[in-house]
Formats: C-alpha cells, structure tokens, sequence
C-alpha cells in the first residue's frame, strides 16, 4: 500500500506525558501537513512542510506543539505535557505541488487518536 | 474570511434519493474545491473536486455544482447508497499557500436500506 500511513493508530496517555506520532507520506510528495480533528468537526489546519522546510507553524495551538521533518519525508508531531483538551484525531495529510502551479490535491492518512487521561 | 460554512449539519436519505449538501464561502481567492468523504475510524478520502471556472463537474453518481457569483457550491449524490453514508466535508483553498486549505464542519449522510 502506497498510501500515508501514521503511527500509531491510537494513543492513550495520562495529562502532563509527552507523545510523538509518526507520518509516512507518499513517497513522491512534496508537501506533508498535520491537521487536528475533534469529534463533529472538520480537519483544523495545524502545521505543513514543503519538503524539509517547515512554511507555517503560527496555527500551532501552543508551545507545547511542534513538528519535524527532518529529511523531507517522514514527519513527526509531538505534544508535550499533553492536557485533556487535547483528545482529538490527529490526521496526516501529502500532497505533490509542482513548480508550475496547478491543482493540489491532498490525501489523508487514517489518523492517531489520542485520548489523555 | 477565511471560513466555509457547510449545511445541513445531518441529513437522512431513502435509498436512491438524491443527497445534496450545501457549502459556502466568502474569501473570493479560493480556487479550488474540493469534496472529501470519511467514514468512522479513517482518514478523510477525497472525492470530487472543482476549481471556480467551472459551473459544474460529474464523477459517477457525484456531482459538483458551483456558483461563483453566489459563492457557493454544492455536493449532489445521485442514487444514494447505504454505503454513502459517511460525513462530508467541502473544503477550499487559496492560492498555493498550505495554509489556506480550509474545510467545513461536516455533514453526517445516513441513507437507510
């Protein structure tokens, strides 16, 4: 399967613990970005990489989030000492953007759901 | 500006009704529109897509209709299934910024057997 696929799949953890998630785009994707999800709402934009280059991370929701993607292709989220508010799915998405501009079409991995105790 | 307000919230269906799920926007640099499908437990998988010199695109059962001056667009599946029901998100982007791809809160599609 060629698809993005994250790990792990699900995440519980007691308030105040660091975790990490692991994305694995496609492999020929430029672009990887991380979105939050939490029950009865769209994906909320959190952060994406243009190959290695992190471009925006303002949407961040606080110090305690940050991303890497250090050789432009797996990526990684952590969240540190996690709060309850933080229980959502946390979804990875790839996409190819080309030089000459065009539409962008992203797809999803399955998402890492994670529940603070 | 930077919104997509999407409705119904929920909608139940016979089978082989038509759905029809409504978005819209006000940022008038978005271009590009595209429709994604989720079902419990899994990723968001896109569906359809269309950019705003379009009026209208057909994929199957799906169809997009776009109406630039009122902008808004809409989702319509022809000949609803059971296995359609999943909630729907319309989204939009602006320009090549990743940080311009919004999406909708959702609608929940149940079409009973």
């Amino acid at each position: 399967d060629t698809g993005v696929s994250q790990n792990p799949r699900h995440k519980i953890t007691k308030r105040g613990q660091n975790v990490t998630f692991r994305c694995d785009p496609i492999s020929e994707h430029n672009r990887l970005y991380w979105y939050r999800q939490t029950l009865g709402q769209g994906p909320e934009f959190l952060t994406y990489f243009q190959n290695e280059a992190q471009l925006e991370k303002s949407r961040l929701l606080s110090d305690r989030f940050s991303a890497e993607r250090p050789k432009g292709s797996f990526s990684t989220l952590e969240i540190q000492r996690t709060e309850q508010g933080d229980s959502a799915m946390y979804l990875c998405a790839s996409s190819l953007v080309r030089a000459s501009g065009g539409q962008e079409t992203q797809y999803f991995g399955p998402g890492t759901r994670l529940l603070v105790l | 500006q930077q919104q997509v307000k999407q409705s119904p919230q929920s909608l139940i269906v016979q089978k082989g009704g038509i759905s029809i799920i409504n978005c819209a926007y006000e940022n008038t640099a978005f271009d590009y529109f595209p429709w994604y499908q989720q079902f419990p437990g899994k990723g968001p998988a896109l569906l359809i897509a269309i950019r705003p010199d379009v009026s209208e695109k057909k994929e199957g059962r799906f169809t997009i209709s776009f109406n630039k001056s009122a902008k808004q667009f809409s989702l319509h599946i022809m000949d609803s299934q059971p296995g359609d029901s999943a909630t729907y998100f319309c989204a939009a982007r602006r320009d090549n910024y990743g940080q311009n791809f919004v999406f909708g809160p959702g609608t929940r599609l149940s079409v009973l057997p």
